[in-house]
């Protein structure tokens, strides 16, 4: 998968459910990652190998990947959520970032 | 407590050349792939380079593929990228990044503070 690609921004009211997708040529071939970052901080993995979560990420924060779309899921989208995200995905030779979908909360 | 640090960034003028380092500690360093991941200023995250848990394996960016060379050394457990003929656009934050297994390619499960590079005249 050489590029993936991100819609640049969504919005979502604090509650709702915030699904971000990641786009890339027969993407459920690879494993995808998310990372999240907020403003002068640096990246949190949030999600990994699709659908797992590191220690100490909540559970509102899920992924999947299907086809041709990997997606990040929050349900009940807190204040906090409030950041960049970013998918990746290791194509054997290497990495692809996605370029960011910066979520708004409001 | 895993921790990885980055250090070495500065000015430097087009054409020149900088180390960075990244001091690692918390885990079992010779274990785990590395990698390192820049941001320019307001832009998204760019994947520099990785290299295996031995450093006998490393993979790069085309972008800078040829300029830049990443090594580590297991016994003082710290990560180094060589910047070398650095250009205007390689401007930005770098970050080492911890790789979560052995495995190249595995997810970056942690990530330093980040260094600035500015490359200016």
């Amino acid at each position: 998968s050489s590029e993936l690609t991100q819609p640049p921004s969504m919005s979502v009211s604090p509650g709702q459910t915030a699904s971000v997708t990641c786009s890339g040529d027969k993407l459920e071939n690879y494993y995808v990652s998310w990372y999240q970052q907020k403003p002068g901080q640096s990246p949190v993995l949030v999600i990994y190998e699709d659908t797992k979560r590191p220690s100490g990420i909540p559970e509102r924060f899920s992924g999947s990947n299907s086809g041709n779309t990997a997606l990040l899921t929050i349900s009940g989208t807190q204040a906090m959520d409030e950041a960049d995200y970013y998918c990746q995905a290791w194509d054997s030779r290497s990495v692809v970032f996605g370029g960011g979908t910066k979520v708004t909360v409001l | 407590e895993v921790q990885v640090v980055e250090s070495g960034g500065g000015l430097v003028q087009p054409g020149e050349s900088l180390r960075l380092s990244c001091a690692a500690s918390g885990f079992s360093f010779s274990n785990y792939a590395m990698n390192w991941v820049r941001q320019a200023p307001g832009e998204g995250l760019e994947w520099v380079s990785s290299i295996s848990d031995t450093g006998g394996r490393t993979y790069y960016a085309d972008s800078v593929k040829g300029r830049f060379t990443m090594s580590r050394d297991n016994s003082k457990n710290t990560l180094y990228l060589q910047l070398k003929s650095l250009r205007a656009d390689d401007t930005a934050v770098y970050y080492c990044a911890k790789g979560a297994t052995i495995g190249v390619g595995s997810p970056f499960d942690y990530w330093g503070q980040g260094t600035l590079v500015t490359v200016s005249s």
